[in-house]
């Protein structure tokens, strides 16, 4: 079946500008997160969605990061007046929310090069 | 707040030798484990969890993986690798808990195997 589906796959921008990622979970997935993968840094967590709310924004760096999702489903993540240290890469991963111990599947990320 | 802590960031070994590859993590309540995989250009893929039961859990490709909770470690094994298992690794916690389920992730050790 599908998997988690990300886009764009590489993104390279000027600083400054604003960006969306998109991230597209497995049907009927109703958690969905999102991490950066940065150099030296590895995996963080930025944000987690039950439905179409986030009860933990927690992770989000600064106020320039937003995140919606709507439908249960697509989820979208901007980042405004981008700065060179946003580049990494972005992952999205869901997940049934049905019990502890689920397995969370991730998209192959967005690529985020910030000039 | 959890962390994890994984102590080899490269490891580079001869096809058909041993492997073991530490984690360690700190939190205070009941967790979760798991343990990633990154082979070069894929999304990362679940190669094994713990959440109850059996401390000892097999994973795929004959991974395995043994909790021991006065260590708060949760090492990965293989008794013979092969040049396919080339990729990084990702140990992972979370809370038990039903909803969020963020991971948080160690910086990630990458295999390197010689033919």
């Amino acid at each position: 079946g599908a998997g988690v589906s990300q886009s764009p796959s590489n993104k390279v921008t000027e600083k400054g500008k604003d960006v969306e990622l998109r991230c597209d979970p497995i049907s009927g997935h109703t958690a969905l997160y999102w991490y950066r993968q940065s150099l030296g840094q590895g995996l963080e967590f930025l944000i987690y969605f039950q439905g179409n709310s986030a009860p933990d924004k927690s992770g989000l760096p600064s106020d320039r990061f937003s995140a919606e999702r709507t439908g249960g489903s697509v989820s979208t993540l901007t980042i405004q007046r981008t700065q060179q240290e946003d580049s990494a890469v972005y992952l999205c991963a869901s997940t049934w929310s049905k019990g502890t111990g689920q397995p969370q599947h991730f998209g192959d990320g967005t690529r985020l090069s910030i000039l | 707040a959890q962390s994890v802590s994984q102590h080899n960031h490269h490891v580079i070994l001869s096809e058909a030798a041993s492997l073991e590859l530490g984690c360690n993590y700190s939190y205070g309540g009941t967790v979760n484990l798991f343990w990633y995989v990154q082979y070069p250009g894929q999304h990362l893929q679940l190669l094994l969890k713990y959440f109850s039961g059996d401390p000892l859990v097999k994973g795929i490709k004959g991974f395995e993986a043994e909790f021991i909770k006065s260590k708060f470690s949760f090492n990965l094994r293989k008794p013979s690798v092969q040049w396919s298992d080339t990729a990084e690794y990702f140990c992972a916690v979370n809370a038990a808990n039903f909803g969020n389920e963020k991971l948080t992730f160690g910086t990630g050790t990458r295999l390197t195997i010689i033919p």
